[in-house]
């Protein structure tokens, strides 16, 4: 499968701990995106790379919140400490650089 | 603030009828308009999309209706299936095809 793949598809914790997020593009795309959905909503923005370099973040992405593209490959979306309102789907999505934005299944998360 | 809004929220059909979906906008610098499906558990998948110097674009069943002076979109669902039952999105940015306004979904459900 060529697709977009995220790791864990879900993940309970409790308030205060950390979390981290994988999601590995498809390999020629060279945009990679993050966004949030939340139950009977769209997907929210959060923040895209160009290669491993962050271009935009969005206001919803506070400083609990941390993405990285080490080597402009895969990349990983981390939450510190937690809290019962980041209890939503966070979706990783690849393009090339003016193209289709392709999604992966998403990984849910449920804080306790 | 909300800036594409989507209406119904939710529909039934019987299998055979048109769903039809609203969707309207303020920005005017918008200059892509997507529609994504989604099924339950799955990332949303790109299931057509319209630049704004065009009025209508169909592919397969699936039509867009994009009116400008209004700053209004409709996706039309022919010839409906019950394969097609799903949640639909809206969507709209400027520019960066990437960073995408999302609606807030119209849950569509073909009746057999």
């Amino acid at each position: 499968d060529t697709g977009v793949s995220q790791d864990p598809r879900h993940k309970i914790t409790k308030r205060g701990q950390n979390v981290t997020f994988r999601c590995d593009p498809i390999s020629e795309h060279n945009r990679l995106y993050w966004y949030r959905q939340t139950l009977g909503q769209g997907p929210e923005f959060l923040t895209y790379f160009q290669n491993e370099a962050q271009l935009e973040k969005s206001r919803l992405l506070s400083d609990r919140f941390s993405a990285e593209r080490p080597k402009g490959s895969f990349s990983t979306l981390e939450i510190q400490r937690t809290e019962q309102g980041d209890s939503a789907m966070y979706l990783c999505a690849s393009s090339l650089e003016l193209g289709e934005l392709f999604f992966g299944e998403g990984s849910r998360l449920t804080v306790l | 603030q909300q800036q594409v809004k989507q209406s119904p929220q939710s529909l039934i059909v019987q299998k055979g009828g048109i769903p039809i979906i609203n969707c309207a906008y303020e920005n005017t610098a918008f200059d892509y308009f997507p529609w994504y499906q989604q099924f339950p558990g799955k990332g949303p998948a790109l299931l057509i999309a319209i630049r704004p110097d065009v009025s209508e674009k169909k592919e397969g069943r699936f039509t867009i209706s994009f009116n400008k002076s209004a700053k209004q979109f409709s996706l039309h669902i022919m010839d409906s299936q019950p394969g097609d039952s799903a949640t639909y999105f809206c969507a709209a940015s400027k520019g960066s095809w990437g960073k995408l306004q999302f609606g807030a979904g119209t849950q569509v459900v073909v009746t057999p």
